[in-house]
């Protein structure tokens, strides 16, 4: 069985502009998640989809972050505009469904200059 | 909201040998879990192992194995036999169960203990 896809595997950008992550779910798997992980942390959620519906988005940064999954497969998280702090690893995990154990992607490494 | 606490930055162990890792946590609820994951410096987290809060027997695979103090709030993680490709990150969390979290079940972890074998 495929992992969950992430890209692109890094990006660099300047503070101030915009960038897009992309992530492919296990086929199948209706929970998607998105997490944040900075440098000597361990992740923390950013955002979680029940199919295309959210179900939990209370730490996502609505002002600068926003996050979809059109037709309950494919994800797209976004930054407009970046700050430095955003500098991180992007996780996005997927499960078949709620409860059930989450696999993970390799991630987004995102540097902020 | 509940927190995890990994006190360990760093962990050497000799090849061949046993390690424990220490992780507590803190929470209102009766009902979750916990899990240990790797993470190699490819990224990738990977389940390690997982405990359910209502089971008392500790939980075992292969030559990872948990201590798990419900009423003091402990999860340790013992590696058996440690090897160089054990030698990574490794992150314990936490998860609400489904039923008390409202469907919402994302994980929350601690810092992280950096695991070091040496040949």
């Amino acid at each position: 069985e495929a992992g969950v896809a992430q890209s692109p595997r890094y990006k660099i950008i300047e503070k101030r502009q915009s960038v897009a992550f992309w992530c492919n779910p296990i086929s199948g798997h209706a929970t998607l998640y998105w997490y944040q992980q900075i440098l000597g942390q361990g992740p923390k959620l950013l955002i979680q989809f029940q199919n295309n519906g959210v179900v939990d988005d209370s730490q996502l940064p609505k002002d600068r972050f926003s996050a979809e999954r059109l037709k309950g497969v494919d994800s797209t998280l976004k930054i407009q505009p970046a700050k430095l702090e955003d500098s991180a690893v992007y996780l996005c995990a997927s499960s078949s469904r709620i409860n059930q154990p989450q696999h993970f992607g390799d991630g987004t490494r995102l540097s902020i200059l | 909201a509940q927190t995890v606490t990994q006190s360990q930055p760093e962990m050497s162990v000799q090849e061949a040998e046993t390690v424990t890792l220490s992780c507590t946590y803190d929470t209102s609820e009766s009902d979750y879990y916990l899990f240990w994951y790797k993470q190699p410096p490819s990224r990738q987290m990977i389940l390690v192992i997982r405990q359910e809060a209502y089971k008392q027997q500790n939980a075992t695979e292969n030559r990872f194995s948990v201590n798990f103090q419900k009423a003091a709030k402990s999860f340790s993680l013992k590696i058996s036999d440690s090897q160089l490709g054990d030698a990574a990150m490794y992150f314990c969390a936490y998860r609400s169960s489904s039923y008390s979290g409202g469907g919402a079940d994302g994980l929350t972890f601690g810092k992280g203990t950096h695991l070091i074998i040496q040949p």
